[in-house]
């Protein structure tokens, strides 16, 4: 199991670009999640899903879209990308309630100038 | 708004003495996290607390909940520089359980001397 992967890893992108992060899970989880950590700080939630085709907004969704098309991929949408989205992207999954562990992917590191 | 203090948020320490990083949270919830994060990294699961009272170890971290305080712990006995991280807890976004996110604290950065 590669577990939870994100691509790509760094990304600089221009003030007004669009950009997709991707994130795939191989562990057949139900449940999907992004989040952003700025500096020194804790992480906050952009988007869930719970399933294929639902998805909901967190705590700080404006300026991203998410989609959810199949159990296994849940891409992070940026639309005209703004110097306050520059932060660390993290996506993660977890089976839902039974445990209600979240599994944590890689990162990605986004700037934008 | 659920909210989740972390204290202390920065902590420097010795090696081999014991100290404890607390948690507190502002609505009612029976389910909180610990993750560790490593510079530059992703977060790795520590411990999952599911109802009043419980208490995990796992080497030298031992964590506990406690609902009615709304606090957890987690207590580094004899720590070791291998330690060193920032620890983070979490907290179900909604009472009730469910999956819909978490609610972290700040984090405490964790940095242990020889």
């Amino acid at each position: 199991n590669a577990g939870v992967t994100q691509t790509p890893k760094f990304r600089i992108l221009k003030i007004g670009q669009s950009m997709t992060l991707q994130c795939t899970q191989d562990m057949n989880h139900n449940y999907m999640y992004w989040y952003r950590q700025d500096p020194g700080m804790g992480l906050k939630l952009i988007y869930y899903s719970v399933g294929a085709g639902i998805t909901d907004k967190g705590e700080v969704p404006n300026g991203y879209n998410v989609s959810r098309s199949t159990t296994e991929d849940f891409p992070l949408r940026l639309e005209l990308a703004a110097p306050s989205q520059t932060s660390v992207y993290f996506c993660a999954s977890s089976q839902g309630l039974a445990p209600p562990e979240q599994f944590f992917g890689p990162g990605t590191r986004l700037t934008v100038l | 708004e659920l909210k989740v203090e972390q204290n202390p948020l920065f902590l420097s320490m010795q090696e081999g003495k014991n100290y404890t990083i607390y948690c507190n949270y502002s609505t009612t919830s029976d389910r909180l996290y610990w993750y560790r994060q490593d510079p530059g990294k992703s977060l790795e699961s520590l411990f999952v607390l599911l109802s009043n009272g419980a208490v995990k170890q796992e080497g030298r971290l031992m964590a506990s909940l406690d609902t009615k305080a709304r606090l957890s712990t987690l207590h580094i006995t004899a720590a070791v520089h291998d330690l060193s991280a920032t620890y983070f807890c979490a907290v179900d976004m909604y009472s009730g359980g469910g999956a819909d996110g978490l609610t972290f604290g700040k984090g405490t950065h964790l940095i242990i001397q020889p």
